[in-house]
């Protein structure tokens, strides 16, 4: 099925590790997109990728990079992970940032826990 | 920073009632969409509200956009408990090709 493929689905890190976060879109979407989900905090955007070679910060991007590996790929990495980037984390894609039309399609997610 | 502001936190009713859900925000947007997530699941994309429009409907799910008051609301009709869920407005600010800014949503539980 057509969609947003995330990988892991689950992850235990202990603090001061590293890991990378896959998200992979076959919908030909040209933007893509990091969010973090925390209890009673909505969504906050980390990091997004408007077109393929390009990528900005969103509202929380401290402790995070992003690789846009090509138009299919958005990569999420934590260098040092810490305690406070338990959550869980959704990679979303859309043919531009401003839809008119259609909304953002979303992965389902990887749950993240640092000890 | 948040732009929406979902309105009740968690709501509870019985199957076959409708449910209404609020959404505030803070600036000039392009458009409010509302989004919908299952336990454990990703968010799912329910419908798309321009800012010049005022109601808007898909199925059983209706929308309005008061852009004077700068709030919308969300009406499902005749809920089922598969309408459990939590739901989120997010916005599309008027200026700039900035992504989506999702407010912290609100639990609707449907009792059967």
């Amino acid at each position: 099925n057509a969609g947003v493929t995330q990988t892991p689905k689950f992850q235990v890190l202990k603090t001061g590790q590293s890991m990378t976060l896959q998200c992979a879109q076959d919908m030909n979407h040209n933007s893509m997109y990091w969010y973090r989900q925390d209890p009673g905090m909505g969504l906050r955007l980390i990091y997004y990728s408007a077109s393929e070679g390009t990528t900005d910060k969103g509202e929380v991007p401290n402790g995070y990079n992003v690789s846009r590996l090509n138009k299919r790929e958005f990569s999420l990495r934590l260098e040092s992970a810490a305690p406070s980037q338990t959550s869980v984390y959704f990679c979303a894609s859309s043919e531009r940032p401003v839809m008119e039309i259609y909304g953002y399609t979303f992965g389902s997610g990887t749950r993240l826990t640092v000890v | 920073s948040q732009q929406g502001e979902e309105d009740p936190q968690a709501l509870s009713i019985q199957e076959g009632e409708n449910a209404t859900m609020n959404c505030s925000y803070k600036t000039s947007i392009n458009n409010l969409q509302w989004y919908r997530q299952n336990s454990g699941r990703g968010l799912v994309h329910l419908i798309l509200i321009r800012s010049n429009e005022r109601e808007k409907h898909s199925g059983r799910l209706r929308v309005t956009l008061d852009t004077s008051k700068k709030s919308s609301s969300l009406l499902i009709t005749a809920s089922r408990a598969a309408d459990t869920a939590s739901y989120f407005c997010a916005t599309v600010l008027y200026s700039g090709n900035t992504p989506l800014v999702f407010g912290k949503g609100t639990r609707l539980s449907v009792i059967a």
